[in-house]
């Protein structure tokens, strides 16, 4: 079985702070990885896709790729309330199908 | 924008009656879609990939005659759940993945989500 493993949370920091969110993958034939945001009741949207090893900063978000530990993470810099929603990983395999982890609830406190 | 249409947004309809919803791809031309379902507080789980000029690929589970996919063409995909039951009630999302970038807010191979149908079924 294919898995992407996330810890479902809740993940609760402080406005301003910084959030992390970490995801690990078993199929080591995935190439690419995406972080989604979900907010409730509404459809995955893109934050941040990632194929190399190393990071990949955009705006308040990095991502983070270590294919030798078969490791994902997202880093939220000075988080807002507003980026209180679930964040799923996903892994892109061979065939081009996404594998969703169950997602991390974060919740960003004023 | 939204790069991705899904239609309906929200569907109530009686036990035993069928449902049709579309997913359309903005600006894009999409070989392939993917439908998935969702229960409250629990993940996307895909239920088929839809293939343009194909048949579809469901997963394991998902009954083919149940949920029937039509691609007809590169921007178009229906997902008709026939005879819906309340245990149907869910919330299902199409995405779409681009043949190829549109040099703007489309990119090559990345998967575009539309805003997703609730089905409740009574």
């Amino acid at each position: 079985q294919k898995e992407v493993e996330q810890n479902s949370g809740p993940l609760s920091v402080p406005e301003g702070a910084i959030a992390s969110l970490n995801c690990t993958y078993s199929d080591r034939g995935s190439q690419s990885f995406f972080w989604y945001r979900q907010y409730s009741g509404k459809s995955p949207e893109l934050i941040m896709s990632i194929y190399s090893n190393g990071d990949k900063e955009d705006g308040r978000f990095t991502a983070q790729l270590n294919k030798a530990s078969q490791y994902v993470s997202l880093l939220i810099r000075d988080s807002q309330p507003s980026d209180s929603a679930t964040y799923l990983c996903a892994g892109d395999n061979a065939g081009n199908m996404l594998t969703f982890g169950g997602g991390t609830r974060l919740m960003v406190k004023p | 924008g939204a790069v991705v249409s899904q239609h309906p947004s929200r569907v109530i309809c009686k036990s035993g009656t069928s449902v049709k919803i579309e997913c359309r791809s903005l600006d894009f031309q999409a070989t392939t879609m993917f439908w998935y379902r969702q229960f409250p507080k629990q993940s996307l789980m895909l239920m088929a990939t839809s293939n343009e000029g194909s048949k579809a690929t469901y997963e394991q589970g998902v009954e083919k005659d149940k949920f029937l996919i039509n691609h007809a063409s590169l921007t178009l995909s229906t997902l008709t759940v026939t005879s819906a039951h309340p245990e149907d009630s869910s919330f299902y999302i199409c995405s779409a993945r681009a043949n190829s970038g549109t040099g703007g807010s489309v990119a090559k191979n990345i998967q575009y989500f539309g805003a997703g149908t609730r089905l409740s079924v009574l």
